[in-house]
């Protein structure tokens, strides 16, 4: 099984460019994740989808947008990128089980924004 | 959700143990003890969880101690392969609540 694939792996944009981070599960999880990890620091949670067809704000999610396409696909958006998002951004999905939310990530997408 | 407190970093030798604590002094009686490890830049990868007993895997084993303020995740036979951020985080283990976050985890360094 691939588990969570992330596209694209590295990406350099010039400020105020957008684009989109796509991210795709392939073991029927409910609940999917955005988080990003600056240099030397913890993953900090963007946003969160607990459901198909829903989402919620995670801990930083200025300047983010995002989109569950269905049950395996969640992107997030860069609408006018920043040199402060400059950061690599990992992907995680979970089944969402009670006692057991065990999330697997993604390999990370690496964006720098100049 | 409760927070947790790790050494900044720590070493141990190949072959053997690697101990690795957290304190988690402010968890409720509904919140799991969960450890990831992130091996340079890649994904965050489960080691193991636990709620009151101690529990052992094919990777780790996890001890809870009976008052639930801390715990330890035990790396029975340490490999170089083991160098990693170890990230030790509690969250309430029901369907309402998705989230876990990370600190900054403990750097572990197996050496040769």
């Amino acid at each position: 099984n691939a588990g969570v694939t992330q596209t694209p792996k590295f990406q350099v944009l010039k400020t105020g460019q957008s684009m989109t981070l796509q991210c795709a599960q392939d073991m029927n999880h409910n609940s999917m994740y955005w988080y990003r990890q600056d240099p030397g620091m913890g993953l900090r949670l963007i946003y969160y989808s607990a459901s198909e067809g829903t989402t919620d704000k995670g801990e930083v999610p200025n300047g983010y947008n995002v989109s569950r396409l269905n049950k395996r696909e969640f992107s997030l958006r860069l609408e006018s990128a920043a040199p402060s998002q400059t950061s690599v951004y990992f992907c995680a999905s979970s089944a969402s089980r009670v006692g057991a939310n065990v999330l697997t990530f993604g390999a990370g997408s690496r964006l720098t924004v100049l | 959700d409760a927070k947790t407190t790790q050494p900044p970093s720590m070493d141990c030798a190949e072959g053997r143990a690697a101990n690795l604590p957290c304190n988690h002094s402010t968890i409720s009686g509904n919140e799991y003890v969960y450890w990831y490890r992130q091996i340079h830049s890649q994904g965050p990868q489960y080691i193991i969880h636990g709620l009151k007993n101690n529990e052992t895997n094919e990777m780790a084993s996890l001890i809870i101690t009976e008052d639930r303020k801390s715990s330890t995740l035990i790396l029975p036979h340490a490999t170089l392969r083991d160098t990693a951020v170890y990230y030790c985080i509690v969250s309430p283990g029901h369907t309402n609540d998705y989230k876990l976050s990370f600190g900054a985890g403990t750097t572990v360094t197996v050496r040769a």
